[in-house]
């Protein structure tokens, strides 16, 4: 069935190193890919999306871009933040898998000053 | 403001005694639906419902049901909870599947 595999963590940066956490997705058709960010004590919200590959989605100076032909959705920001501490879930939507959307185990970052 | 409401934000229970948790969305949102968060496990669906009426099971259904009797109310109901119901419990509505999910700000709920 579909699925998705992110990096394990926690992951611990120093304020404006660059980040990356990987995202791969297992989806027969042409899935949805999302990044969405859990703030301690909070629900998720979405932080981007993209719908179709090659699309880039980017919010909050991060980025990610659906690249079909590895069944990836890497999420990257240039400079990080003590504000950008968080957990950051990537996640997939799709008809064929049933009318869910299916989550990654989590990505635990905290930025240091 | 646009919002998913979820009720109560801390419940603790006893096993067997039955609960309901409320989740309400002002979004006239078609699609709803919920996870539970475990530490190492991510977000795993439960119950999903893409309109009034129409409910189906996620990947974890057992020990839950859920009704869609009105288009912004979504309940999740444990008729007999035991402890490994045990889990942060989050409702989230979307205009459809594809569309941005919106999320409540959870249940932690504790089943002794």
């Amino acid at each position: 069935g579909d699925s998705v595999t992110q990096m394990e963590g926690p992951v611990t940066l120093s304020e404006e190193a660059f980040l990356t956490i990987n995202c791969t997705y297992t989806a027969t058709g042409y899935p949805s890919l999302f990044w969405y960010v859990q703030y301690p004590g909070e629900g998720l919200q979405l932080l981007l999306k993209a719908t179709k590959a090659d699309d880039k989605g980017s919010n909050k100076g991060f980025e990610a871009t659906y690249r079909k032909e590895t069944t990836s959705f890497h999420l990257e920001k240039g400079s990080v933040q003590v504000s950008d501490s968080a957990v950051y879930f990537c996640a997939l939507s799709s008809s064929n898998t049933g009318n869910q959307f299916y989550f990654g185990t989590g990505t635990s970052l905290t930025v240091i000053p | 403001e646009a919002q998913v409401t979820q009720n109560p934000r801390y419940l603790i229970t006893v096993t067997g005694k039955k609960l309901t948790v409320t989740c309400s969305q002002n979004m006239n949102h078609e699609y709803m639906s919920w996870y539970r968060q475990d530490p190492g496990l991510g977000l795993r669906q439960i119950y999903y419902s893409m309109n009034v009426e129409v409910t189906d099971k996620g990947d974890v259904p057992e020990g839950y049901k859920v009704s869609r009797k009105e288009k912004r109310n979504f309940p999740l109901i444990l008729e007999s909870p035991s402890p490994n119901q045990t889990s942060l419990y989050f409702c989230a509505s979307s205009l459809s599947l594809g569309f941005e999910l919106f999320f409540g700000s959870g249940t932690q709920l504790s089943v002794l």
